[in-house]
């Protein structure tokens, strides 16, 4: 069965280094996304992507991350310079259709960041 | 802005037991409603939708009605089993068009033997 696959599964950085956290989304999949959930809080929206653009963000998205698609198959998150609050849970995920009312979201595992 | 919140978890339970997690939201349009499992392991999955008010979900034997004058899209199933042990998120998306889910914190369902 077709799944999305994150790396690193767990990554751990020192304040203010850049991270890198990559995604392989279902290959029929035409857009992606990005969530974060940091320990005891909820799963929270930050990116979404298609057609090689962002199509949907959140406030949390600022100027420090940024996403790609550098080839056919990877999705990339990447902060620029973390800070502590950017240790959580990222999850990456796919759909075939653009809305998560009419297409299904599929969720890779997740990557955990701890920012020290 | 829109909004979900679940009961806080975890919940613990014997196989064959009664579960009900609940889930109520807050949204100012006109939201579809999810139940997503993560399973050890795994990432998140869609486990059932509604999509107006009053439409019933269900799947695997879960299912969750969509209820408009309470705000509330809780999850019940008759018959817990061990491989039902996972965390439960309660979601919504605020309008048809978006393609952002708004998730609550999720529920840590154990289910014992």
């Amino acid at each position: 069965e077709p799944e999305v696959t994150q790396t690193p599964s767990h990554q751990v950085t020192q304040m203010g280094q850049e991270v890198i956290l990559r995604c392989v989304p279902i290959s029929n999949h035409l857009y992606f996304y990005w969530y974060r959930q940091i320990l005891g809080q909820k799963v929270e929206f930050l990116v979404s992507f298609y057609n090689n653009e962002i199509s949907e963000k959140s406030e949390i998205f600022d100027d420090q991350f940024s996403v790609e698609r550098p080839d056919g198959s990877n999705f990339t998150l990447k902060i620029r310079s973390t800070k502590l609050e950017d240790s959580a849970m990222y999850f990456c995920a796919s759909s075939v259709f653009g809305t998560a009312n009419t297409g299904e979201l599929f969720f890779g595992e997740g990557s955990r960041l701890t920012v020290l | 802005g829109d909004s979900v919140t679940q009961m806080e978890g975890p919940v613990t339970l014997s196989e064959e037991a009664f579960l009900t997690i609940n889930c109520t939201y807050t949204a100012t349009g006109y939201p579809s409603l999810f139940w997503y499992v993560q399973y050890p392991g795994e990432g998140l999955q869609l486990l059932l939708k509604a999509t107006k008010a009053d439409d019933k979900g269900s799947n695997k034997g879960f299912e969750a009605t969509y209820r408009k004058e309470t705000t509330s899209f809780h999850l019940e199933k008759g018959s817990v089993q061990v491989s039902d042990s996972a965390v439960y998120f309660c979601a919504l998306t605020p309008n048809q068009a978006g393609t952002a889910l708004i998730f609550g914190k999720g529920t840590t369902l154990s289910v014992s033997s």
